[in-house]
């Protein structure tokens, strides 16, 4: 697609369900990564996949955290039993290849709630 | 232990004036940099970036300066424009992890 598709736009979900949020990244990009961003916090990393190798995981938070990329394409990122400090925006980047050298595209983030 | 520090929350200037706003990494093996705007319920944008090996990259308005001994960096716009009301997001890399590190965003609002 023309850039980074993220679904739903929005979610309310109540304490202890499992929610699942969705990246589509540009076509052709090799490189996913997601983030979130708490209220009036910078942006944190969670996970890096790059190709066909191991997804890079040191940033997510807990075991509740899960994520996996089908076919080198779309993510998903999926949270167990939420808790309330998982509200939060989560963004999904994606970008040519893993080398850095050039900027990420961001989808425009999937607003958490949790209640 | 926040890496990448932008201590300014929010910067507010008159339009046609510099804007500066500062970031600070405590990693000395980030070897670049970069800078995102962020207009409110959309994704970052990329905005410039910076190789460790240079210390001044220019583009238009938009002038982002590296200070490695002093692990500092800032980006300057002039003139500034209230379109440029934003949430700025300095961002570093290193050469071990390919995924960016962020900087908590400074606020941007310029006056008409």
């Amino acid at each position: 697609g023309a850039g980074v598709s993220q679904s739903p736009s929005n979610k309310v979900t109540e304490k202890g369900k499992d929610v699942e949020l969705r990246c589509d990244p540009i076509s052709g990009h090799t490189a996913l990564y997601w983030y979130r961003q708490s209220l009036g916090q910078g942006l944190e990393f969670l996970i890096y996949f790059q190709g066909n190798s191991a997804p890079d995981k040191s940033g997510l938070p807990s075991d509740r955290f899960s994520a996996e990329r089908t076919g080198g394409s779309v993510s998903t990122l999926t949270i167990q039993r939420t808790q309330q400090e998982d509200s939060a925006v989560y963004l999904c980047a994606s970008s040519l290849s893993g080398s850095g050298g050039y900027g990420y595209t961001f989808g425009s983030g999937t607003r958490l709630t949790v209640v | 232990d926040q890496q990448v520090k932008q201590n300014s929350p929010s910067l507010s200037v008159q339009e046609g004036r510099i804007s500066i706003l500062n970031c600070d990494y405590t990693n000395s093996m980030f070897d670049y940099f970069l800078w995102y705007k962020k207009y409110p319920a959309e994704g970052p944008t990329f905005l410039i970036s910076i190789s460790s090996i240079k210390d001044k990259n220019e583009d238009g308005r938009f002038t982002v300066f590296l200070n490695k001994s002093a692990k500092h960096l800032s980006l300057h716009i002039v003139p500034s424009q209230p379109g440029d009301s934003a949430v700025y997001f300095c961002a570093a890399l290193d050469t071990g992890r390919r995924a960016l590190t962020f900087g908590s965003g400074t606020r941007l609002q310029v006056q008409p």
